[in-house]
C-alpha cells in the first residue's frame, strides 16, 4: 500500500470549512483514498473514500486531484464535535491483504469557537 | 445491530500474565482486525483475518496469537504479557473483498495497561 503524508495538526474556526490535505504521491492506480476519524479515545470512524471523482456524502467532501498524488478532506462547516484526529489511508479495494495497510499518525484537528 | 462490541474495557495485567480480549460482530462481515494504539501514535495491525479459520499476521504480531472459529467472534490472546504491550487495542470489522469493502467498523477498544 502507498505510504501518505498528513500535517501533524490543525486549527479551524467554528463555522467555517476545514481543509485537510494528504499527500500520498506514490499510490498506484487500483488504490483507493480512504479517510477515517478517531474522536478522543474512541474507535475511527469512517467518512469517506474515492479512487479519482471527486466524492460527497452526509459528513465531508474529498476532492482528489488529477494525478491522485494528493486529496483533501472537506469539512464544510466545522464544529466543535469536528475536533478530532484524522486519518488518511491508500488501499488496494478487492485486496484480502489490504487491511494490512496501517494508520499513520494523522492530523490532529481543533475546531475552536 | 450491536456493531463490533469489545470486553473488557479496561484490564490491568501483571507480568507474565495471559489474556483473551473478545470482539463480536453481528454484521456478518467477513473480515476482522485487531489493531494497537500506543499513547499518541496511529493505529498498527496485528493480526487480520478474511474468514472464519483464516487469519494472517499483520504489521505487529509478536506477542500475540488469534482464531476465528466463526463468522462472528475474533478473539486475540496475549501469553507472557509484557509491558511493551501495555495499549489500547481495537477490533474492526467490514464485509470483505470489493468496492466499497473496506469500510471499517470500530469496537470501542479495550485499555489495557501491563505492570
Amino acid at each position: 500500500d502507498a505510504k501518505t503524508t498528513q500535517p501533524p495538526s490543525m486549527d479551524c474556526a467554528e463555522g467555517r470549512a476545514a481543509n485537510l490535505p494528504c499527500n500520498h504521491s506514490t499510490i498506484s492506480g487500483n488504490e483507493y483514498v480512504y479517510w477515517y476519524r478517531q474522536i478522543h479515545s474512541q474507535g475511527p470512524q469512517y467518512i469517506i473514500h474515492g479512487l479519482k471523482n471527486n466524492e460527497t456524502n452526509e459528513m465531508a467532501s474529498l476532492i482528489i486531484t488529477e494525478d491522485r498524488k494528493s486529496s483533501t478532506l472537506i469539512l464544510p462547516h466545522a464544529t466543535l464535535r469536528d475536533t478530532a484526529v484524522y486519518y488518511c489511508i491508500v488501499r488496494v479495494a478487492g485486496d484480502p491483504s489490504a487491511g494490512k495497510s496501517t494508520f499513520g499518525d494523522g492530523t490532529t484537528l481543533t475546531v475552536k469557537p | 445491530n450491536a456493531g463490533v462490541t469489545q470486553t473488557p474495557k479496561f484490564r490491568i495485567l501483571k507480568i507474565g500474565q495471559s489474556m483473551t480480549l473478545q470482539c463480536a460482530q453481528d454484521m456478518n462481515h467477513n473480515y476482522m482486525y485487531w489493531y494497537r494504539q500506543d499513547p499518541g501514535m496511529g493505529l498498527k495491525l496485528i493480526y487480520y483475518s478474511v474468514g472464519a479459520g483464516i487469519t494472517d499476521k499483520g504489521e505487529v504480531p509478536n506477542g500475540y496469537n488469534v482464531s476465528r472459529s466463526t463468522t462472528e467472534d475474533f478473539p486475540l490472546r496475549l501469553e507472557l504479557a509484557a509491558p511493551s504491550q501495555t495499549s489500547v487495542y481495537f477490533c474492526a470489522s467490514s464485509y470483505g473483498a470489493g468496492l466499497n469493502s473496506y469500510e471499517q467498523y470500530f469496537g470501542p477498544g479495550t485499555r489495557l495497561t501491563v505492570t
